[in-house]
């Protein structure tokens, strides 16, 4: 099915320990995100990408990296994870000039948990 | 810059009621606007989506919103809820951001169906 596909879906980490989040997606999407959903807090962006090889921060990017090497792909590295980085993550992806035509379509998200 | 406030954290209705979640955005030209829809356990899902041409706008699963310029409204309707609505509903509103089409996502509604 087409789609955006995450991975993992659940992962617990240590503090101070390291991992990368892989999103994916098969419908040609030129623009890719990462948000956090923290509860009352809604959605929001720590960075996106308007093509491969090219990324950009969004409002929260302070202790996440992003890479997209492939056009498809778009990763999420925790360096250094913290307990402040426990969240529910979601990738979302979307045509380039037509988010506002289509909207985005989410991943099923990634339940993130910093012991 | 550009918001949202979904003024209603929690909802609950009686299935086959009529339901009305609110929305209001803050934005310096015409917006694009949105309403996903998340299940527990799941992305979000796009239900409608507004950018121009008439105020009214249908969705998938019967859902339907209206665009008040005049209020910065972009409610969400449904005539009759059923059991399956129960659901968590983020509204969110776009715009051109120095090339890049800026979205930001409410804090969600979450709407709670009684028999």
């Amino acid at each position: 099915n087409a789609g955006v596909t995450q991975t993992p879906k659940f992962r617990v980490l240590k503090t101070g320990q390291s991992m990368t989040l892989l999103c994916a997606q098969d419908m040609n999407h030129e623009y890719m995100y990462w948000y956090r959903q923290d509860p009352g807090m809604g959605l929001r962006l720590i960075h996106y990408s308007v093509g491969e090889g090219t990324t950009a921060k969004g409002e929260v990017p302070d202790g996440y990296n992003v890479s997209r090497l492939k056009k498809q792909n778009f990763l999420l590295g925790l360096e250094s994870a913290a307990p402040s980085q426990t969240s529910v993550y979601f990738c979302a992806s979307s045509y380039r000039p037509g988010a506002k035509y289509y909207g985005y379509t989410f991943g099923s998200g990634t339940r993130l948990t910093v012991v | 810059a550009q918001s949202v406030t979904q003024p209603d954290i929690h909802i609950t209705v009686s299935e086959g009621a009529s339901l009305e979640l609110r929305c209001n955005y803050s934005y310096g030209a015409t917006p694009y606007l949105f309403w996903y829809v998340q299940s527990p356990g799941q992305g979000l899902q796009l239900l409608l989506k507004y950018f121009s041409g008439d105020t009214l706008v249908q969705g998938i699963k019967g859902f339907e919103a209206e665009f008040k310029r005049s209020q910065s409204s972009f409610n969400l309707r449904k005539p009759s809820v059923h059991w399956s609505d129960a659901a968590e509903y983020f509204c969110a509103v776009g715009g051109n951001s120095g090339g890049y089409q800026k979205v930001t996502f409410g804090t969600g509604t979450k709407l709670q169906v009684i028999p």
